[in-house]
């Protein structure tokens, strides 16, 4: 059974740092994998998709990798900003799984304080 | 480009009442759609996929049901909900499988 692992639950930092988003997965056979923001009542947000194919992707300050054998995927955030504050989401789609079946952790709350 | 809307943004709802949520998507076709739920303290769980209209297919065991009326129409139903049918209901749709999943605002449900 495919369990997806965000470490840490909370994070404070100040504005301008660099920080580093972890999110484990159990199952390496996975499809892609997702990073998503959600902000307090809100929908979600699609950051950057990773192929299970691909190493890494970017997107202005956000750059994603993906390390399929060990099950790992990290979200870099350059210069952080006040607006980046948000809970981010990883998920994972399983190979031979319910087709666009994400199974999502419990999320990073990010707090930048200016 | 393509938007998703979905309402009521907000509802609360008697135990045994019944339950009606819809989803649109527009700027796109025949679109992979998706409905999920984000209990209090839980992760977000895939309840219902369609991959066209009128195939349903679903992911749990539940009080729930799903209908795909129309090309860009999703919609949750219940007969008599329960309290344990609260929680925040997430529409998605998607081109297919091998592309970015893009969620709706959300409709927050209350069973009192």
């Amino acid at each position: 059974k495919q369990e997806v692992t965000q470490i840490p639950a909370a994070l404070s930092v100040p504005e301008g740092e660099n920080l580093v988003l972890n999110c484990s997965f159990t199952d390496s056979a996975i499809y892609n994998l997702q990073w998503f923001r959600q902000d307090p009542g809100k929908g979600l947000t699609s950051l950057l998709l990773i192929q299970s194919s691909q190493r890494e992707q970017t997107s202005g300050r956000l750059n994603a990798s993906l390390d399929k054998s060990s099950g790992r995927s990290t979200l870099y955030i350059a210069a952080s900003q006040p607006g980046d504050s948000a809970t981010y989401l990883c998920a994972v789609e399983r190979y031979g799984g319910s087709q666009g079946n994400l199974i999502f952790g419990k999320g990073t709350k990010l707090s930048v304080k200016p | 480009s393509q938007t998703i809307h979905q309402w009521p943004a907000t509802l609360v709802q008697p135990v045994g009442s019944p339950l009606s949520l819809e989803c649109t998507v527009e700027g796109t076709s025949n679109p992979n759609l998706y409905w999920y739920r984000q209990a209090a303290g839980r992760g977000l769980q895939l309840l219902f996929y369609s991959v066209g209209i009128g195939q349903i297919s679903s992911e749990v065991p539940q009080n729930l049901s799903a209908s795909r009326p129309q090309d860009r129409q999703f919609i949750l139903s219940s007969k008599k909900l329960l309290l344990s049918d609260s929680g925040f209901y997430l529409c998605a749709w998607s081109v297919d499988r091998a592309h970015e999943q893009y969620f709706g605002p959300g409709t927050r449900l209350t069973v009192t």
